[in-house]
């Protein structure tokens, strides 16, 4: 168990929908990054959280927002849902910057667009 | 453009066999590189490379990196069953972001 808390497992929803999922990073973590992976293309970063604050962008499409909230948890909001955006997303989270930065990664949320 | 190569793509073998897996990269602002094994679901952390040359190691795994030449392998001696699972590489740059660029992996199918 990595100590990366990320909820709910599993999405099944449609097409134009709006969900959101959540990530409580491992106690003391102040960066939170979120990740998508597809089958065609692997793990794709999308954004990084530091301490409340946006830190990096990847590609990010703009119907898909995140926040970091006071106590760290985060959250990925994704809205007007196509079939192409199924996916496995995952949060991981890490202690700070620097040379020694591991990230580690929750479970994922498996979202099915339908 | 930054990018992260991993070979083979898959590899079946049986039990007791070591197999070496790749990874090259090609980045501007290296920082480490990491090697991660996926089974069911959550990247779990293997190694965090920093320094050339130097080899880590956890039990029958072990990890080594070239800055030279832009490239990392990871050893499995002895394997096992549970072994199987895609073995993913990725690089972390210098400077803002500490995002993590992945290479598609390697599925090591071990069989009895």
């Amino acid at each position: 168990d990595s100590g990366v808390t990320q909820t709910p497992k599993h999405l099944i929803t449609a097409t134009g929908q709006r969900v959101t999922l959540r990530c409580s990073p491992r106690s003391g973590d102040l960066s939170v990054y979120w990740y998508q992976q597809s089958l065609d293309q692997g793990l794709q970063f999308l954004i990084q959280y530091y301490n409340g604050e946006e830190r990096a962008k990847g590609n990010i499409l703009e119907r898909f927002s995140a926040q970091q909230f006071p106590d760290l948890h985060s959250e990925l909001n994704l809205s007007s849902l196509e079939l192409g955006d199924s996916a496995l997303y995952f949060c991981a989270s890490s202690a700070s910057s620097g040379a020694e930065n591991i990230q580690y990664f929750g479970a994922g949320t498996r979202l099915s667009v339908l | 453009e930054d990018k992260v190569v991993q070979s083979p793509l898959s590899l079946v073998v049986h039990e007791g066999d070591t197999v070496t897996l790749n990874c090259s990269y090609e980045v501007t602002n290296f920082r480490s590189l990491l090697w991660y094994k996926q089974e069911k679901k959550a990247p779990t952390f293997l190694f965090m490379l920093t320094s050339s040359g130097i080899e880590k190691k956890s039990g029958r795994l072990s990890s080594i990196l070239d800055k030279k030449e832009l490239f990392s392998i990871l050893n499995i001696t002895a394997t096992q069953t549970g072994d199987s699972a895609v073995y993913l590489c990725a690089y972390c740059t210098q400077g803002g972001s500490e995002k993590l660029v992945f290479g598609k992996g390697t599925k090591l199918t071990v069989n009895p």
